[in-house]
């Protein structure tokens, strides 16, 4: 039972272009979702989070976008830069207040120069 | 003030023995948890632990597997028996609260399995 998908399993852009990341969930009771970065052998990152209350949500050059219709979320990350080369995580709490996150499959953004 | 410390980073067992990974958490955090990635696969949920206390095992195997966090000193996923299915990296995170903005989540750098 895949609550939260990534369907794209690599991504690549040329440095200096805009990243879109895209996760889709299938459970309307989700409030919250978070975005995670991680490098090879690491664990990952916390990187951007979105309440079902908004719709975009921005730091820097990071910004993750919600449909809530179309249950549907996107990190958009411009410009994009060699570092953030790694695999990106979309999750959410499985339920109000769960402790458990549902984690997607990952996507592996690659930043060519 | 370290992060999260899991140890060993990584771990070879042959079929039939068991594993014990070990889980720091940051100081002052009281909150830990578990989650397997399988490769190819996203993070999945395993279990959630606070001082001597199982709050979440609903990510557990019924069998094989079981999870600790003693009043002193770290949190254990052990494992018996493995199989070769068990081969993954396990992931540890540790939080201060049991709510937080961003989830509170502090990850470790996993420890990577090879059951052979």
């Amino acid at each position: 039972d895949q609550q939260v998908k990534q369907n794209s399993p690599s991504l690549s852009v040329q440095e200096g272009r805009i990243s879109i990341l895209n996760c889709d969930y299938t459970n309307s009771m989700f409030d919250y979702f978070l975005w995670y970065k991680k490098y090879p052998a690491e664990g990952p990152t916390f990187l951007i989070s979105i309440s079902s209350i908004k719709d975009k949500n921005e730091d820097g050059r990071f910004t993750v976008f919600l449909n809530k219709s179309a249950k549907h979320l996107s990190l958009h990350i411009v410009p994009s830069q060699p570092g953030d080369s790694a695999v990106y995580f979309c999750a959410a709490p499985r339920y109000q207040g769960a402790q458990k996150l549902v984690f997607g499959q990952g996507t592996r953004l690659t930043i060519n120069p | 003030n370290a992060g999260v410390m899991q140890n060993p980073r990584h771990l070879v067992r042959r079929r039939g023995q068991e594993a014990r990974l070990r889980c720091s958490p940051m100081k002052g955090h009281s909150h830990v948890y578990w989650y397997r990635q399988l490769p190819e696969e996203g993070l999945k949920f395993m279990v959630y632990l606070q001082k001597e206390n199982i709050i979440d095992e609903s990510g557990m195997p019924k069998e094989r597997f079981s999870a600790e966090f003693p009043k002193e000193g770290p949190s254990i996923l052990r494992i018996q028996q493995v199989v070769r299915g068990d081969s993954a990296a396990y992931f540890c995170a540790s939080s201060q609260s049991r709510t937080g903005g961003n989830y509170g989540y502090t990850f470790g750098s996993g420890t990577r399995l090879t059951v052979v």
